[in-house]
């Protein structure tokens, strides 16, 4: 089955401090792979994707991405953590093979909470 | 551009009655995809339109149903309602071309649907 998945279902770090957000993923062929983030009672905001070319991602809010076949990961990645980035965030693939119009599939979230 | 626009955004109903969801997608946007998010099961593809035609569906029961209309605007439909039903039901909008399953999806707020 065409997967991702997110081990850590928290992660807590200090702000001004690096945070990272783990998923790996499952899909045959070419990998695309986004992440979301969800803050309480909204829907999902678009951070990055990754289709093809470098492996490092830069998106929005300062958030970038590294893409690493060998590992079969797409970690999310912030060198400066803010306390407003705290939230709840998800990776996502629209690798779902076979039919696979408008669909993504996504991980089971990672609760990241940016303490002051 | 305006934002994926989901109306009502609470809604409350009682077992067995019904109800119609709605979504306005970005201009220019031709794909709706609709999404179910719940603790337990997190975010599940309900079904994706385009063009007024359903392209795809996810593991939905038959009391699920959707269309398009010719603005792109889509609206969801759930019959007969569960318990189980209670959830955060996300729309999405891209620009949906053929082949392009890398098209980034923009989501709306979500409808908070509680059914007592």
């Amino acid at each position: 089955a065409q997967s991702v998945a997110q081990p850590e279902d928290q992660v807590n770090v200090a702000e001004g401090n690096p945070l990272t957000v783990k998923c790996t993923y499952s899909v045959s062929g070419n990998p695309y792979l986004f992440w979301y983030v969800q803050y309480p009672n909204r829907g999902l905001q678009f951070l990055l994707k990754y289709i093809t070319g470098d492996n490092l991602v830069k998106g929005s809010y300062g958030f970038e991405a590294e893409f690493n076949k060998s590992q079969t990961s797409f970690h999310l990645k912030k060198p400066s953590a803010l306390v407003s980035d705290s939230a709840l965030y998800f990776c996502a693939t629209p690798n779902a093979g076979g039919t696979s119009y408008g669909k993504l599939t996504f991980g089971q979230g990672t609760i990241l909470t940016v303490h002051p | 551009k305006a934002g994926v626009t989901q109306t009502p955004r609470y809604l409350i109903k009682t077992r067995g009655q019904q109800v119609t969801l709605s979504c306005s997608p970005i201009s220019g946007h031709r794909s709706v995809s609709w999404y179910q998010q719940t603790p337990g099961q997190g975010l599940q593809f309900l079904f994706e339109y385009f063009s007024e035609t359903q392209r795809n569906k996810g593991n939905f029961p038959g009391r699920f149903s959707g269309r398009q209309f010719s603005n792109s605007r889509s609206e969801m439909n759930v019959s007969t309602l569960e318990l189980g039903d209670s959830a955060l039901y996300l729309c999405a909008s891209s620009l949906g071309l053929a082949g392009r399953s890398t098209d980034t999806q923009y989501f709306g707020p979500g409808t908070r649907l509680t059914v007592l």
